[in-house]
């Protein structure tokens, strides 16, 4: 299984401002993929990022909001721009396994005041 | 639309007994399906897996079940232990995304599960 790790793992951003978080993962990996999960609802898939190519986007959200990079094949970073409370999250990393698991980092909670 | 739903908000189980946490779901094209626990202030942790050519998968103490025909699986814990306690997401794809090999989930809405000592 792939070890990822994400940083920052919480921060306090006040509005109109931008975050980046970055994803490591511990193994090469051809796909990676950014969630975010609002209060008390369930994990929803912002963007998945293909090493070398744009990432493709969800409905709902747009490139200019949520710009991903995808340098290598263990890394990527989202950031969140032009930052409101709605934002408030936990913005979550993950890769694919083996097969067709899938494993999380441990998340970035993002409060936007 | 919630294609994936999960319809118990929460449950409880006393230690040593069975939980079993059901998730339904809407599209049939669904083949391949996760479940993950997930502690508060932590990413899921992936727990165990099927795909629809299969109808039943064990892990140790975790298993899953698969019924396509009632677009319906569960997860069976048992003995639950007080560790168990977390909030447990089903996630469900259709298979791999655009002859890539990537397969991309959604999730459902989660059940928190409490095992009393």
């Amino acid at each position: 299984s792939a070890v990822i790790s994400q940083k920052p793992s919480r921060d306090i951003c006040q509005r109109g401002t931008s975050l980046t978080i970055q994803c490591q993962v511990d193994s090469q990996v051809t796909m990676m993929f950014w969630y975010r999960q609002q209060p008390g609802q369930s994990l929803t898939l912002i963007a998945t990022a293909n090493q070398g190519s744009e990432a493709t986007y969800e409905s709902g959200f747009v490139i200019d909001k949520f710009p991903i990079s995808r340098p290598n094949l263990t890394f990527s970073t989202l950031t969140v721009s032009n930052m409101s409370p709605e934002d408030s999250s936990i913005y979550l990393c993950s890769a694919s396994g083996d097969y067709y698991e899938q494993y999380f980092g441990p998340g970035t909670r993002l409060t936007v005041t | 639309d919630q294609q994936v739903k999960q319809n118990s908000p929460s449950l409880s189980v006393q230690e040593g007994r069975i939980s079993i946490l059901n998730c339904d779901y809407t599209n049939s094209m669904f083949d391949y399906f996760l479940w993950y626990k997930k502690y508060p202030a932590e990413g899921p942790t992936f727990l165990i897996s099927i795909s629809s050519i299969k109808d039943k998968n064990e892990d140790g103490r975790f298993t899953v079940f698969l019924n396509k025909s009632a677009k319906h699986l569960s997860l069976h814990i048992v003995p639950s232990q007080p560790g168990d306690s977390a909030v447990y997401f089903c996630a469900a794809s259709e298979g791999p995304w655009r002859g890539s090999g990537t397969y991309k989930y959604i999730f459902g809405t989660g059940t928190r599960l409490k095992v009393l000592a």
